[in-house]
């Protein structure tokens, strides 16, 4: 059965560094998203990407976010200059057409440790 | 900002029992919904979605709307302890999906 994947699973990086999060959505599907989730915390709405620009996106995804879709499998977020507060899970999502054209498939996630 | 809220629980049920499930939502104009399962460490996993008021059923799930009241809920029947998870609410917004904060269910043996 087709599924989101998300490299790496875990990333560690300084404050201040920038890293690079990565996502292969499913391979029909047109919609991609990001969110993220603060330990404890409720999932939260980042960003979302459909025909190759971003279609809505969040306060909380400010100048230090970035997304692009570098060919036609992956599809990436970047932050920038990491602050300690953006240690979460990082959980990529796509959705296709048809029928279930609603229904988000997320993927394992990425954690994210900010030190 | 559009909100959906759930009691956080724990819900605690016996083994075999009906689990309920419950969730608001603030845009009356709000037309897709979703119930998803968490467990602890994993991401959120699609259980099931209702457009329309009424019943949707799957296995042992049954999804319930209520456009009016702005309700929607889930039934998990014949509760298994694999069941105890957090069960998140989403409700579509534009392209965005907004979560609930879950409600951990604990079915205990």
């Amino acid at each position: 059965e087709p599924e989101v994947t998300q490299t790496p699973s875990h990333q560690v990086t300084q404050m201040g560094q920038e890293v690079i999060l990565r996502c292969v959505p499913i391979s029909n599907h047109l919609y991609f998203y990001w969110y993220r989730q603060i330990l404890g915390q409720k999932v939260e709405f980042l960003v979302s990407f459909y025909n190759n620009e971003i279609s809505e996106k969040s306060e909380i995804f400010d100048d230090q976010f970035s997304v692009e879709r570098p060919d036609g499998s992956n599809f990436t977020l970047k932050i920038r200059s990491t602050k300690l507060e953006d240690s979460a899970m990082y959980f990529c999502a796509s959705r296709g057409t048809g029928t279930s054209v609603y229904e988000q498939y997320f993927g394992p996630g990425t954690r994210l440790t900010v030190t | 900002q559009k909100e959906v809220e759930q009691n956080s629980g724990p819900l605690s049920v016996p083994e075999g029992a009906i689990a309920s499930l419950n969730c608001t939502y603030s845009d009356r104009g709000s037309q897709s919904f979703f119930w998803y399962r968490q467990y602890s460490g994993k991401s959120p996993e699609l259980i099931m979605s209702i457009y329309s008021n009424g019943d949707k059923e799957d296995g042992r799930f049954t999804a319930q709307l209520n456009k009016a009241s702005q309700y929607v809920s889930l039934l998990i029947r014949d509760s298994q302890p694999s069941d105890s998870a957090t069960y998140l609410c989403a409700v579509k917004d534009g392209q965005n999906f907004v979560f609930g904060p879950g409600t951990r269910l604990s079915v205990l043996p």
